[in-house]
């Protein structure tokens, strides 16, 4: 069955640092991989997805992400975090699938502070 | 840019009564879904539409919860008969062709 593992609850980063959130996943096939993130009360904003191709993927907001097949990881990154980056963030896998319509499943989270 | 739009975004209601959460998906979008947020949890896969009719539902969508796409551009879930274990954050999305997924901002469901 189709997993995904965020290792880290919270992370507090200091603002101009870098950032790292941890993703792995456990899929059979080819994953389609996405991270979200959510603002306190807010909905889901797409961050980036990899479908195929390039596995280096840039999203908004400066993140990016990185697919490592061999380590079945999505590790979502940015090279220096504002204080508006403090949020909820979510990695999730589909399926490979030709139709769409197929669920998402979501890791548990990772919440991002950001200390001044 | 295209927004999946929810109504309303906060409802009350008391336990044993019947819900109706709306959803206007993109307009060009085919396949349509509801997840579900409880309270500090990871989001949940609720059910997936297509063609007028489920294609793909989790354990946690039983016979109490029902999914209707009832002209062209509205798409509801309703909750038959609430129970306070079903207070949550809702999400509704819609995808077209290419695999990308837009949700909505939520309904927060509280019952009491």
């Amino acid at each position: 069955a189709q997993s995904v593992t965020q290792p880290d609850i919270h992370i507090t980063v200091s603002e101009g640092a870098s950032l790292e959130l941890r993703c792995n996943y456990s899929y059979g096939a080819t994953p389609y991989l996405f991270w979200y993130v959510q603002s306190p009360g807010q909905g889901l904003q797409l961050l980036l997805k990899y479908f195929s191709g390039d596995t280096l993927v840039q999203g908004i907001k400066g993140f990016e992400a990185e697919f490592k097949r061999s380590q079945s990881s999505f590790n979502l990154r940015k090279p220096s975090v504002h204080w508006s980056d403090a949020a909820e963030y979510f990695c999730a896998v589909g399926e490979d699938s030709v139709q769409a319509g197929t669920a998402l499943i979501f890791g548990k989270g990772t919440t991002l502070s950001v200390s001044s | 840019e295209p927004e999946v739009t929810q109504t309303p975004s906060h409802q009350v209601t008391q336990m044993g009564q019947e819900v109706i959460l709306r959803c206007v998906p993109i307009s060009n979008h085919l396949y349509f879904y509801w997840y579900r947020q409880i309270l500090g949890q990871k989001v949940e896969f609720l059910v997936s539409f297509y063609n007028n009719e489920i294609s793909e539902k989790s354990e946690i969508f039983d016979d109490q919860f029902s999914v209707e796409r009832p002209d062209g551009s509205n798409f509801t879930l309703k909750i038959r008969s609430t129970k306070l274990e079903d207070s949550a954050m809702y999400f509704c999305a819609s995808s077209g062709r290419g695999y990308g997924y837009t949700f909505g901002s939520g309904t927060r469901l509280t019952v009491v």
